[in-house]
């Protein structure tokens, strides 16, 4: 069964690099026609796309974070990473890792596998 | 962006009765070369990261129980929850996967009544 599992410092300072890993387990980040990204969940409020990368294929950002962010897969380690730089209070959130297929061939279509989330808080 | 907007924010639903949610799209969501509907439908109980409830707009993922359905196209789309169970307090979420920035709706809060 595909676990992902996400990894990082639950502190940043403003105006520093937020760095996260998904450790994707039960299954090959290199296989399939999937995309592996990121959304967060502020408190209290809903979810917000960040971005995802496929394997061999292209990466997507959310236009109100692109200058900010990076979505990369380590195929080697069978990992995802996030940066995001130039951090805010508002960047204070709850970030999931999750896998989307969203091909036409997708056998299950959407977001179908999700991290169980890391609380990251950006404070002084 | 495609804006995806939900109604209502909340619902109070007795014990076996129907929730309905509605979901619109700011554009048409739905490619006709494969006539699919670019549309999903998810659960968030609290603590717990969102599942996946429909996808296709109509395609319910496997495990989910059957009071559970969607309907609609194009730019409005309809989650319908038959016999609220208590376990179905829940935020309830659309999200489009038409195109990237992948939006998701704002969120509808189910209670009991």
């Amino acid at each position: 069964q595909l676990q992902l599992h996400e990894a990082g410092p639950g502190l940043v300072r403003p105006s520093e690099t937020l760095s996260l890993i998904c450790s994707v387990s039960g299954g090959s980040i290199t296989s399939g026609n999937y995309y592996w990204g990121w959304i967060r969940q502020s408190p209290g409020t809903g979810l917000e796309w960040i971005g995802d990368a496929a394997y061999r294929g292209k990466t997507y950002y959310n236009p109100s974070l692109k200058n900010r962010v990076t979505v990369y897969l380590d195929t080697s380690r069978n990992q995802i990473s996030l940066r995001l730089s130039s951090l805010t209070a508002a960047d204070t959130a709850l970030y999931f890792c999750a896998r989307t297929c969203n091909g036409g061939s997708c056998y299950v279509a959407g977001t179908d596998v999700w991290g169980q989330g890391i609380t990251v808080t950006v404070s002084s | 962006d495609i804006v995806m907007t939900q109604s209502p924010d909340s619902l109070t639903v007795s014990l076996g009765e129907r929730a309905t949610i509605s979901c619109r799209s700011s554009q048409s969501v739905f490619l006709g070369s494969n006539n699919k509907n670019y549309l999903a439908w998810y659960q968030q109980r609290p603590g717990q990261p969102p599942k996946l409830l429909i996808y296709w707009a109509s395609t319910r993922q496997s495990g989910v129980p059957d009071r559970f359905s969607g309907s609609g196209s194009a730019t409005d789309f309809t989650l319908t929850i038959n016999s609220l169970q208590a376990e179905d307090v829940a935020v309830y979420y659309c999200q489009q996967y038409f195109n990237a920035p992948r939006t998701f709706g704002q969120g509808t809060r189910v209670e009991i009544k």
